[in-house]
């Protein structure tokens, strides 16, 4: 594998499901970061992780719990969602501090709450 | 605070056509600025990225972008589109001194036709 890599691609599930995406990074960065992407609205920061440490949550309701256990990997666990949190959930990953450098993303996770 | 505005949601050209994508930036520091692009179903590519060296950026693609302190804009340029050149095109922009976090534009959709 290389890059940075999602699973599931594809996720359906009811507002009482919990489940959990998955991002892995093959670059040897030491940061890691959750987007949100809407229909018709910009990127969203959602979570940002350096060096296994949450540096950053912006608002995000309390449904959306990140894990890093690592600096290769990140979990978004997700529990009793609501429909308008259907989105594509885009992970990414940086050297953290290294000023200018860019964050490489992955594929997505194509999220729909029913 | 810093913002992104992309200036057209959707731009059409033709084939062989000149492609030009808007951003404009606000930054109270010198900045660090991205263009990404998205093919359908897929994360975000860097395309090129302006880090305070050559005003004048070359990306893959044959795309460029000029960095204009003056007027606060970082266009993307194309001189000749290809159908392939479909795609949704991001702007965004990083502090030179902060902790990696991206701001994004709302995105432009590129249409190319034959």
């Amino acid at each position: 594998e290389t890059g940075v890599t999602q699973t599931p691609r594809h996720l359906v599930m009811g507002m009482t499901n919990k489940k959990s995406l998955k991002c892995e990074q093959h670059l040897g960065h030491n940061a890691m970061y959750w987007y949100k992407q809407s229909a018709k609205k910009p990127l969203e920061l959602m979570f940002v992780y350096s060096l296994e440490e949450r540096v950053e949550n912006n608002s995000v309701p309390s449904r959306f719990s990140p894990e890093c256990p690592n600096s290769s990997h990140l979990f978004l666990h997700l529990h009793t969602l609501q429909p308008e949190d259907s989105a594509l959930y885009l992970c990414a990953s940086s050297q953290f501090r290294a000023s200018g450098n860019e964050q490489f993303f992955g594929p997505g996770t194509r999220l729909t709450v029913l | 605070a810093q913002s992104v505005t992309q200036l057209g949601s959707h731009v059409s050209v033709s084939e062989g056509a000149l492609v030009l994508l808007r951003c404009n930036y606000s930054s109270s520091v010198p900045p660090y600025l991205f263009w990404y692009v998205q093919y359908p179903n897929q994360g975000l590519q860097l395309l090129l990225k302006y880090t305070s060296a050559a005003t004048l950026v070359k990306g893959i693609n044959g795309f460029e972008a000029e960095f204009k302190k003056s007027e606060t804009s970082f266009h993307l340029t194309k001189p000749s589109a290809h159908m392939s050149d479909a795609a949704e095109y991001f702007c965004a922009v990083m502090n030179s001194g902060n902790t990696g976090k991206l701001i994004f534009g709302q995105g432009t959709t590129l249409q190319v036709k034959p």
